[in-house]
């Protein structure tokens, strides 16, 4: 089974630019999550979808944060304008079911940012 | 508010030493805990997790017990590797009208041959 897949692998990027970043989760799960976590820190959830809705987005900073799963399957993360305290690893996650407890869940190797 | 705090790291140790990492949790309700782990460029992988008091969570040769009344899930192996060198999560889920997941700051273990 295939894992699930996110590119890059490593960006940087100045402040104030903009920045996209990609993932593809396990097929079959209907269940997708972005997460943040910034150096010595754990994963804080961003977003999480249910097919193609949005689930939870509480923690999302909305004025410059936004993603989107059009279809369902694969999803982008981006962030316009970005700002230096963003630079952290962005990992995704998926799961088959909604109310999957945490056993479920397959990460992605994480897509690093550093802003400067 | 609901949180999860581990002990910090780095931990060294030698191989074939005993470890623990401490994990406690504040949670409002009966979470599921959870320890997942991740290797050096990987995701996080699920290690072990307990869903009730009194549980005790293992693989790999790791074993976490769930205890309510010290509101604790410390993560211990009788003898570890050079392979178990990572870091750790210690995480809860809590179902509040949805499931919500809040890990710790992780714990990075180096072991030395």
């Amino acid at each position: 089974e295939a894992g699930v897949a996110q590119s890059p692998r490593y960006k940087i990027i100045e402040k104030r630019q903009s920045v996209a970043f990609w993932c593809n989760p396990i097929s079959g799960h209907a269940t997708l999550y972005w997460y943040q976590q910034i150096l010595g820190q754990g994963p804080k959830l961003l977003i999480q979808f249910q097919n193609n809705g949005v689930v939870d987005d509480s923690q999302l900073p909305k004025d410059r944060f936004s993603a989107e799963r059009l279809k369902g399957v694969d999803s982008t993360l981006k962030i316009q304008p970005a700002k230096l305290e963003d630079s952290a690893v962005y990992l995704c996650a998926s799961s088959i079911f909604y109310r999957d407890r945490g056993d479920g869940y397959t990460f992605g190797s994480g897509t690093r940012l550093t802003v400067v | 508010g609901n949180s999860v705090t581990q002990m910090e790291g780095p931990v060294t140790l030698s191989e074939e030493a005993f470890l623990t990492i401490n994990c406690t949790y504040t949670a409002t309700g009966y979470p599921s805990l959870f320890w997942y782990v991740q290797y050096p460029g990987e995701g996080l992988q699920l290690l072990l997790k307990a869903t009730k008091a009194d549980d005790k969570g293992s693989n790999k040769g790791f074993e976490a017990t769930y205890r309510k009344e010290t509101t604790s899930f410390h993560l211990e192996k009788g003898s570890v590797q050079v392979s178990d060198s990572a870091v750790y999560f210690c995480a809860l889920i809590l179902n509040t009208g949805g499931f919500k997941t809040i890990f710790g700051a992780g714990t990075r273990l180096f072991v030395k041959a």
